[in-house]
């Protein structure tokens, strides 16, 4: 059983540029979520991809954007990048057909973006 | 408001010993999962333990047990006989009713020492 899979690992950008990061999920799992974690941080939700179709969003703005493929894993693109989209950014997999609060996360490694 | 409150930034424990991290919630909703995770270094969160709403008893999951005072709403993390591998930052998370997020707390950063 393979894990949760991101890249790139790390990323430098200007602002105003814009990213996308990757994302394999978990064999068997359907849904994808996004994470942001800024430095001494708890991960904040961005949002989240159940059957190719985003189904929950957080307080993030509209050049955060995702995509999610028929094989589940999943894109998150980010335009204009600002100073502040410097960040460690989750990637977490999880089965969206159980309907239980105990549905866990299994999260990737992270892509920790620079943003110059 | 904060939904999910860790009052500890930083805590040390001696290898061995046992440690206790805190979490206190706030949710008006009666169903909803209580999540603990471990962030090593390399950055990946590790699921560590579960307690739903409605589940009488602690969870527990090999040296690691939840405290869960549901009228306190409050759910603190034991970890027994801890090992150096236990440095690493504890992030308690809640997820209300079938809601797609987590929400997290700010973390603490666990240090054992030998």
């Amino acid at each position: 059983e393979t894990g949760v899979t991101q890249s790139p690992t790390h990323l430098i950008k200007t602002r105003g540029q814009q990213v996308t990061l990757r994302c394999s999920s978990q064999s068997g799992h359907n849904t994808v979520s996004w994470y942001q974690q800024a430095l001494g941080q708890g991960p904040q939700f961005i949002f989240q991809y159940y059957r190719e179709e985003e189904n929950g969003r957080g307080n993030f703005p509209p050049r955060f954007s995702g995509l999610q493929f028929p094989n589940y894993s999943s894109e998150l693109n980010v335009n204009a990048l600002e100073l502040d989209d410097s960040a460690l950014y989750l990637c977490a997999s999880s089965l969206g057909d159980i309907p239980s609060g105990a549905n866990v996360l299994t999260f990737g490694a992270g892509s920790r973006l620079t943003v110059l | 408001a904060q939904k999910i409150t860790q009052t500890q930034p930083g805590m040390f424990v001696q290898e061995k010993e046992a440690v206790t991290l805190d979490c206190t919630y706030d949710t008006s909703d009666p169903s909803y999962g209580l999540f603990w995770y471990k962030q090593p270094s390399s950055g990946e969160m590790i699921f560590l333990i579960y307690q739903g709403s409605y589940d009488q008893q602690n969870a527990t999951e090999g040296r690691y047990s939840l405290n869960f005072q549901k009228a306190r709403k409050s759910a603190n993390l034991v970890i027994s006989a801890s090992q150096l591998g236990d440095s690493a930052m504890y992030f308690c998370a809640m997820r209300e009713g079938q809601g797609q997020n987590f929400v997290f707390g700010p973390g603490t950063r666990l240090s054992v020492l030998p």
